[in-house]
């Protein structure tokens, strides 16, 4: 089971911020959140991730709750390339050597 | 050039057929791994390798095989093809720690008839 709850689709506005929420209730204490998208046509490709703290690098920034069963990825300013399924994936640490597992994801609109 | 490239793009063949996918990446990782994806679904783990004589089955293997050739070749075979191993393929490597980012290759489409 991938363990995250993520909703099936959104659409955004291109320029505008978009929050894509996801649940993970179940996350252990050394598990990380990973965010993954994928554009159509093409391999998935690593967005952010994190362990308690909120996160930022060029792409997007990720909000973790304090309780950690809940993370959002935060695109700043959508554009049309932003278009795409994210997945947030839990890795969990020690068991599977970390492997990725991977849920439906959320199909990610953005409209001119 | 890309960093994980895989052969074919695209392949159909029939029922009964062996069949060999492969995938190189110049990143100079030691872990590789072969993934499925089926429409609307993510991705599911078939096989991964931590280095050249480590080989581990993942979630859904029956019905394939692999070989790591060296570091930076990882092939995945269908020994008798089937119409339900009718897939999107997708290779990936990971640096030595198995929290980092992995990076994949872009799909091998398998239409098996």
């Amino acid at each position: 089971d991938a363990k995250t709850t993520q909703p099936n689709s959104m659409e955004s506005n291109e320029e505008e911020p978009v929050h894509l929420p996801c649940n993970h209730s179940t996350i252990s204490g050394t598990d990380y959140i990973h965010w993954y998208r994928q554009l159509p046509s093409q391999g998935p490709e690593y967005v952010i991730h994190g362990l308690t703290s909120n996160v930022n690098n060029r792409m997007a920034s990720l909000a973790i709750a304090e309780d950690r069963k809940s993370s959002t990825l935060i695109l700043h300013r959508a554009t049309l390339r932003d278009a795409a399924v994210y997945y947030c994936i839990l890795r969990i640490y020690g068991g599977s050597q970390g492997n990725l597992i991977f849920g439906k994801g959320t199909k990610l609109s953005v409209k001119p | 050039d890309a960093d994980v490239t895989q052969t074919p793009r695209n392949r159909i063949t029939k029922t009964g057929k062996r069949i060999m996918l492969e995938c190189s990446q110049t990143k100079g990782h030691d872990r590789m791994y072969w993934y499925r994806q089926d429409p609307g679904l993510g991705l599911r783990l078939i096989y991964y390798s931590f280095d050249v004589k480590d080989i581990n089955k993942g979630e859904i293997s029956d019905g394939y095989s692999v070989s790591r050739q060296a570091q930076a070749k990882f092939s995945l075979s269908l020994e008798s093809a089937i119409p339900n191993q009718t897939a999107l393929y997708f290779c990936a490597t990971g640096g030595a720690n198995p929290y980092n980012e992995q990076f994949f290759g872009p799909g091998t489409r398998l239409t098996v008839l």
